[in-house]
């Protein structure tokens, strides 16, 4: 079955600190990867994507993810986080349909 | 930048009423989406659609949901006899290719439906 994992429901770091937002992905054909940003009250907000080619991909706002195909996964990285990035974060998949499939997202708490 | 306006960003609606969300995709989109969110739980696809017609459906795309492009910017879904489970953030996509290809999906702001 098709689906993404994101196993943490929640983060909280401090302002200044790294992150890493997980993603797994179960997908039967090249996946598609995508990470978008929710902000309380405002839509999906495209962060970076992966299609092929070099597996570190670089996006907006300073994240980077990468994707490993063994570990069927695509982390999202940021090395210094700042209070403005407090959020709600969704990994989602696609590739071989129209339809994405979105994780179940992770709220980013960040503290002064 | 351009982007995916929808519109009301929030409705309100007795059940059993007939709704209808709009959204204006971006200009140079061919490919044109709709997905929601139920407090709570994932964004979920609803439907696809490209050439006037729809190209893709899930299993809760039923025969209560329509989707039309009635003029040459917006695009519409119309929900008939609204339940309570159809209250949902309602969100709008479009690409400039399908879902197949290298294109992603930019999404609007959303509209949120409430049932009462």
């Amino acid at each position: 079955a098709q689906s993404v994992t994101q196993p943490d429901i929640h983060i909280t770091v401090s302002e200044g600190a790294s992150l890493e937002l997980r993603c797994n992905y179960s997908y039967g054909a090249t996946p598609y990867l995508f990470w978008y940003v929710q902000s309380p009250g405002q839509g999906l907000q495209l962060l970076l994507k992966y299609f092929s080619g070099d597996t570190l991909v670089q996006g907006i706002k300073g994240f980077e993810a990468e994707f490993k195909r063994s570990q069927s996964s695509f982390n999202l990285r940021k090395p210094s986080v700042h209070w403005s990035d407090a959020a709600e974060y969704f990994c989602a998949v696609g590739g071989d349909t129209d339809k994405l499939i979105f994780g179940t997202g992770t709220r980013l708490q960040v503290f002064p | 930048e351009p982007e995916v306006t929808q519109t009301p960003s929030h409705q309100v609606t007795q059940m059993g009423q007939e709704v209808i969300l709009r959204c204006v995709p971006i200009s140079n989109h061919l490919y044109f989406y709709w997905y929601r969110q139920i407090l709570g739980q994932k964004v979920e696809f609803l439907v696809s659609f490209y050439n006037n017609e729809i190209s893709e459906k899930s299993e809760i795309f039923d025969d209560q949901f329509s989707v039309e492009r009635p003029d040459g910017s917006n695009f519409t879904l119309k929900i008939r006899s609204t339940k309570l489970e159809d209250s949902a953030m309602y969100f709008c996509a479009s690409s400039n290719q399908g879902s197949r290809s290298n294109q992603p999906q930019h999404f609007g702001d959303g509209t949120r439906l409430s049932i009462l």
